[in-house]
């Protein structure tokens, strides 16, 4: 089945320091990347929608400037976070998937950041 | 904009047993997919079965199935034989017929005692 990969699984940074996120899809061409935050507990929130080549397209109250998509391939996204604060802190995941038809999304296994 | 409900925060159920988790959806759409997804300790997302709107038929995946009623807006999960490693949150999700974007409910979290 179709993989997607994250790395790194966790990562501590410190306040003020930016923090890229990698994302993957291993054996399939995703033509679009999807960017999630989960607190505990909590469903998933949408942060962001990435197309190859393209700009990516942020949900209502998402910082662009801070949580920056960059979508070079057609297999791979990165999101960075800009100057982390510890309200940063979360769970992120990311999925692939491509455009059009009954497709689903493959979710990538998630990155835990803690900002301190 | 379309929503997702998912009235049950937690459910339990015994091994062998079967259970049933709720969904109901609120969209204007005649076309559109459900989704159930199980997020167990690992938080790793996994498809557990899919249902096109336009298909009458009830979706199955060996001891999954679902009861979709769509006159109701209703889109529940039964799980038969469960196992304890049933044992997850799951949820419950709707996307549009021209979206990839996903729209997910508030989870539930199932527990399966031996």
């Amino acid at each position: 089945g179709a993989v997607v990969s994250q790395h790194p699984s966790w990562v501590i940074c410190k306040s003020g320091t930016s923090v890229k996120i990698e994302c993957r899809s291993l054996d399939f061409q995703a033509t679009t990347m999807f960017w999630y935050r989960q607190f505990p507990k909590q469903s998933l929130m949408l942060m962001a929608t990435s197309n190859e080549g393209s700009k990516a397209t942020y949900e209502q109250g998402v910082e662009k400037d801070k949580f920056l998509i960059n979508h070079a391939s057609l297999t791979l996204s990165t999101l960075t976070v800009t100057s982390a604060h510890p309200e940063d802190s979360s769970f992120y995941i990311c999925s692939a998937s491509v455009s059009g038809g009954p497709y689903e999304q493959y979710f990538g296994p998630g990155t835990r950041l803690t900002v301190t | 904009a379309q929503t997702v409900t998912q009235s049950q925060p937690e459910m339990s159920v015994q091994e062998a047993e079967t259970v049933t988790l709720s969904c109901t959806y609120d969209t204007s759409e005649s076309d559109y997919y459900l989704f159930w997804y199980k997020q167990p300790p690992s938080r790793q997302m996994i498809l557990v079965i899919r249902q096109e709107a336009y298909k009458q038929q009830n979706a199955t995946e060996n001891r999954f199935s679902v009861n979709f009623q769509k006159a109701a807006k209703s889109f529940s999960l039964k799980i038969s034989d469960s196992q304890l490693g049933d044992a997850a949150m799951y949820f419950c999700a709707y996307r549009g017929y021209n979206t990839d974007k996903l729209i997910f409910g508030t989870g539930t979290r199932l527990q399966v005692f031996p």
